[in-house]
């Protein structure tokens, strides 16, 4: 079964900084593009970051570009965000979620983790 | 960019009904479009994409259909599980519309 967790939420102060994980399992996650998309609460969905299989490519929104940094490690099985100077407006449940396919990147994301969230507050 | 726009906001149906969203893009993009659905606590789930191929394990009675800048996603009739939130997706600049609520009548 195809599984994406995420862990690594939780309260932090503006300015503050904060590093979310996501384990994947029941796939060749070496083969697959990975994704961040958040959703503040009550909002919709915003995508956040992409990184292709090997890290060659990667993509971020204007809203995170210059704070968030994506990486993976296939070694791990596992996906990253580092978030630094970290403000209220990224607020919100962050999800990681799989390319639907391996052997060209679709950007359609299938399937998602659970989320975990993030409080930016003082 | 492109823009996405979804209509109507809310969608108030019975089950048993037809219900037809739609998403608009602020210019082409072709069929690359998808659909996801996302139920309260739960994170979304890929229903359609390029305009009009089910996802795995979709029901058929949900349709995705359009080209170019107007999208229709149909659900033909609705079963009590369908009702939730629903947003289109464009993959150029990786975009989410709006989202449209459907509720129970």
């Amino acid at each position: 079964e195809v599984q994406l967790v995420e862990s690594g939420g939780g309260l932090v102060k503006p300015g503050g900084s904060l590093r979310l994980s996501c384990a994947a399992s029941g796939f060749t996650f070496s083969s697959y593009s990975m994704n961040w998309v958040r959703q503040a609460p009550g909002k919709g969905l915003e995508w956040v970051s992409s990184i292709s299989s090997s890290s060659s490519y990667i993509y971020y929104a204007d809203s995170v570009k210059g704070r968030f940094t994506i990486s993976r490690d296939n070694a791990k099985n596992s996906l990253y965000l580092q978030m630094n100077s970290l403000r209220a407006e990224d607020t919100a449940v962050y999800y990681c979620a799989r390319d639907r396919m391996t052997t060209v990147t679709t950007n359609w994301f299938d399937p998602w983790g659970q989320g975990t969230l993030v409080t930016v507050s003082s | 960019e492109i823009v996405l726009t979804q209509s109507p906001a809310t969608l108030s149906l019975s089950p048993g009904e037809r219900a037809t969203l739609s998403c608009r893009a602020s210019q082409s993009v072709s069929s690359y479009l998808a659909w996801y659905q996302q139920k309260p606590g739960q994170a979304p789930r890929l229903l359609i994409y390029d305009a009009s191929n089910r996802a795995t394990g979709i029901p058929a009675r949900f349709s995705g259909s359009g080209s170019g800048t107007d999208f229709t996603l149909t659900i033909s009739s609705l079963e009590p599980e369908d009702f939730a939130v629903y947003y289109c997706q464009q993959r150029s600049n990786f975009t989410f519309g709006p989202g449209t609520k459907v509720d129970i009548k």
